[in-house]
Parts: structure tokens; sequence; C-alpha cells
């Protein structure tokens, strides 16, 4: 059974940073890409970024480039968002999800970690 | 990017009747869309790709139709435990972008 948890989310200030992680089990990791999406509240759901199998390649949102970083651990079989220069904005419900098939579509979801941007 | 657009935002339909649910796109595509449902407290849960393949373990009473800008996802007899929102996602076009839910109740 495919399972994703994602941890580390929480409350930070403007300009802060945090790193969220997605430990990935029941499903063989490093044969598939990885993806981050959020919702914010009251909004519709938005991609952050994707990184492929073996982690060389790298996609992100416009909204998040420059500032977010996304990696994965295989030995660990573990996805990482690394989120600096934090913004109002970047308060959300952040989720990975395991890819289906080469980029897309997103099959499996973790149950989300919330993150919250504010002084 | 391409916006999509759900329609209607809550849709109340009785147990056992059909539910019809829809998704335009602001522009053209083939068949690169995804329907998820996602219960209270649950993650997302992928239910149609390629426009109208089904997802693995998904009943039959769901499927999904549609190309171009006009898709749509379809419950033929609706059971208590498909209330949830349904969202759609064009994966045609990068970066892939979501409708803004549709909320199925019981009426």
């Amino acid at each position: 059974e495919v399972q994703l948890v994602e941890s580390g989310g929480g409350l930070v200030q403007p300009g802060g940073s945090l790193r969220l992680s997605c430990a990935a089990s029941g499903f063989t990791f490093t044969n598939y890409a990885m993806t981050w999406v959020r919702q914010a509240p009251g909004k519709r759901l938005e991609w952050v970024s994707s990184i492929s199998g073996s982690g060389a390649n790298t996609f992100y949102a416009d909204s998040v480039k420059g500032r977010f970083t996304i990696s994965r651990d295989n030995s660990k079989n573990t996805l990482y968002l690394q989120m600096n220069s934090l913004r109002g904005e970047d308060t959300a419900i952040y989720y990975c999800a395991k890819v289906f098939q080469l980029w897309v579509p997103f099959d499996y979801w973790g149950q989300g970690t919330p993150l919250t941007v504010s002084s | 990017e391409i916006v999509m657009t759900q329609s209607p935002a809550t849709l109340s339909v009785s147990p056992g009747e059909r539910a019809t649910l829809f998704c335009r796109a602001s522009q053209s595509f083939s068949s690169n869309l995804a329907w998820y449902q996602q219960k209270p407290g649950q993650p997302p849960r992928l239910l149609i790709y390629g426009a109208s393949t089904r997802a693995t373990v998904i009943p039959a009473r769901f499927s999904g139709s549609g190309s171009g800008t006009e898709f749509t996802l379809t419950i033929s007899s609706l059971e208590s435990e498909d209330i949830a929102v349904y969202f759609c996602m064009q994966y045609d076009n990068w970066p892939p972008t979501f409708g803004q839910g549709t909320k199925v109740e019981i009426k």
C-alpha cells in the first residue's frame, strides 16, 4: 500500500524558512517523480514543484522559484521542500504526491501538512 | 497557463440518481485531464486520468468524458460515500492546473 506522510509544517514569521518532509513507502521510490501541491485557504489547489526519480531534474511554479528548493533522498525514501523567504501568500496545506506517469498526473497524495506564515 | 473552471459549485443529488459535473478549460487540449475526489480530512484520490480512464479500484459508476475544452465526470448512481469535493486537473500544458472544485451533497 502506497503511503505518503508529510511533516514539518507549522507557524513561521514572514521572511523565515522551513523544511517540509514526505516519507514514502509501498512503492519503489526511486522509480517515480514526486511533486508538491499546495492549497491556500479558500483557494484552489496549486502545483508547487516536481522532481524526477533520480533527483536530477526539478521544476518550480513561478510563485516559488528562487525561494523554494525540492530535493529527495532515495536512500531514505524521503522527499523534501526547503522553503525560504516565506510570505503570507505561502500559507497553505502542503501535499506531497507521487507521480503516476512521467511527470503527471498525481496518483497518490499524502494527508498534507499545514504552513502558516504570519507575524 | 490553462484556467480550469468547474460547474456547478455545489450539486445536490438524491441517492441512486445521476450526478454530472463539468470542467471547462480556457484553451483546447485532447485528453490530458484528471478527476480527483476529496473527502473532508482526507487527501485527494485519483478517480480518472486521460479524461476517461478509471484509476485503480475506482468503481464503475464513475466515468469521465470529453475533449477540447469541455470535460464531464458522471457518477451514474450516487451513493452516500460519494459525498465529497471533486476537482479536475489539466496536465496537457505545464504547469498542471486545477479547477476550483464541485461539492457533491445528498439531496
